[in-house]
């Protein structure tokens, strides 16, 4: 099973609809991200939350919101989607115990907007 | 803030041939540095990473980078590349004791027989 899990992979949704992206982990990591890659543009940060009580703006946090339920769970909602949204929408986790860790990555969620 | 630019979008190469991926960075702090590789259809798996101490670093596939502080760099490269190092391949910065990455815009590596 993957340790970090991302539902739904692949969604087609409508312009103007509310959706949420879900993250899930089991590796036990305090540290949790949400990242957009667009063809050409690479990785950019949306979120990120340092534990259950934090919630930092990221690179390009405008047109999301997220939800931090527990330690595992990240969500990431698109109030009033567009399709200027569509793109690959990766969950994140790293460690803080762990001097810069590395950050171990979801499969993803394709996201199309239309 | 910090930035990364990976200098080449696509890099065409036959197998058994040396392959460069070049990475340079800008930071006006400290920054620990990272290769991040793609495969289709997936998500990003860590390939080397530089912390501190020697300069090259070394993956378990035959992959190395090495860490050039005065030119900024972080260039990628593996001696023999095979048919199964087609991916796409990120560099990436954080700045030291911090783990929010910057990631350049990729380069996508094809090996062809």
């Amino acid at each position: 099973d993957a340790d970090v899990t991302q539902t739904p992979r692949n969604r087609i949704t409508k312009t103007g609809k509310r959706i949420m992206l879900e993250c899930s982990q089991t590796k036990g990591h305090d540290r949790m991200y949400w990242y957009r890659q667009d063809p050409g543009l690479g990785l950019r940060l949306i979120y990120y939350s340092f534990d259950v009580k934090d919630i930092n703006k990221g690179e390009i946090s405008d047109g999301y919101s997220v939800s931090r339920q527990a330690q595992a769970k990240f969500s990431l909602s698109l109030e009033s989607a567009i399709p200027n949204q569509t793109a690959l929408y990766f969950c994140a986790t790293s460690d803080s115990r762990v001097v810069n860790t590395e950050a171990f990555f979801g499969q993803g969620t394709r996201l199309t907007v239309v | 803030a910090q930035s990364v630019t990976q200098l080449d979008s696509q890099v065409p190469v036959f197998e058994e041939a040396p392959v460069e991926l070049r990475c340079n960075y800008s930071s006006s702090v400290s920054v620990y540095l990272f290769w991040y590789v793609q495969y289709p259809n997936q998500g990003l798996q860590l390939l080397l990473k530089y912390l501190s101490g020697s300069t090259l670093v070394e993956s378990i596939n035959g992959f190395e980078a090495e860490f050039n502080k005065s030119q900024t760099s972080f260039h990628l490269r593996k001696p023999s590349v095979h048919i199964s190092d087609t991916a796409e391949y990120f560099c990436a910065v954080s700045p030291s004791g911090y783990s929010t990455l910057t990631f350049g815009k990729g380069t996508m590596l094809l090996v062809s027989p």
